[in-house]
């Protein structure tokens, strides 16, 4: 299986609003509704911010939103603030049964 | 506290064996799956597998399938992964983590909620 593809890089100031992109196939992003994101701050440990496309568990600020549309699951993220430069992962089940990640998007807060 | 509590760092030689535990605590261990991910250094996460710790039933990754074995002893609510013959280029940080559960509705989904802290393998002559 291949890893999902993600832009190496974005980058957005302050109060913007960015969004990344998780490109897969319909044997995982396009076949079920199952993406999910993570935000890793170098050095530390992933942190999950959106499940099953659309939803964020408790405690993640309703800044960061997901959709899907086709084989492309998006990660938006409106009011950019400083904390929020790191690395972006988007991640799908897979019709074999496993998950697979995307390559990762580094955002840099300008 | 809900947490995930991984075993040291270490540092083997090509060939060696090693097995690396990930403990849970403050859930019920046997009613989550327990994936384990692999992050190169300055590299991507990787999806390596994981377990049911009520039957031990696992799925690996084809990338990772044969090269690495994900076990469980819901006894004490530990997970491993498990190698036979470290190589170099398995010189990374090693993450458990948890399949996500949203408690409001009693819902299990794939994402990752709760994760260890790390383990850093070195495999180096």
């Amino acid at each position: 299986q291949s890893a999902l593809t993600q832009p190496a890089s974005v980058s957005g100031s302050p109060g913007q609003s960015i969004t990344i992109s998780c490109t897969g196939t319909t044997s995982d992003v396009g076949g079920y509704n199952y993406v999910s994101w993570y935000q890793q701050h170098p050095g530390k440990v992933p942190r999950l911010l959106i499940y099953d496309v659309t939803y964020r568990p408790s405690g993640v600020p309703d800044r960061f939103s997901g959709s899907k549309s086709g084989n492309t699951a998006s990660l938006t993220i409106s009011g950019l603030q400083a904390e929020d430069e790191a690395d972006y992962y988007c991640s799908s089940y897979t019709s074999s049964r496993t998950q697979v990640f995307g390559g990762g998007t580094k955002l840099t807060v300008l | 506290e809900v947490q995930l509590v991984q075993s040291g760092a270490e540092v083997k030689k090509p060939g060696e064996s090693l097995r690396i535990s990930c403990k849970g605590a403050g859930f019920p261990f046997t009613t989550y799956w327990i994936n384990w991910v692999r992050q190169v250094p300055g590299r991507g996460l990787e999806w390596m597998g994981r377990i049911d710790p009520t039957d031990s039933y696992t799925n690996y990754s084809p990338s990772f399938e044969g090269h690495v074995s994900i076990s469980t002893d819901k006894s004490i609510g530990t997970a491993y992964l498990q190698w036979s013959s470290l190589k170099a280029s398995d010189t990374a940080v090693y993450y458990c983590a948890r399949q996500g559960y949203d408690s409001s509705i009693g819902y299990y989904y794939y994402g990752m909620d709760v994760w260890g802290q790390g383990t850093t393998v070195t495999v180096s002559s």
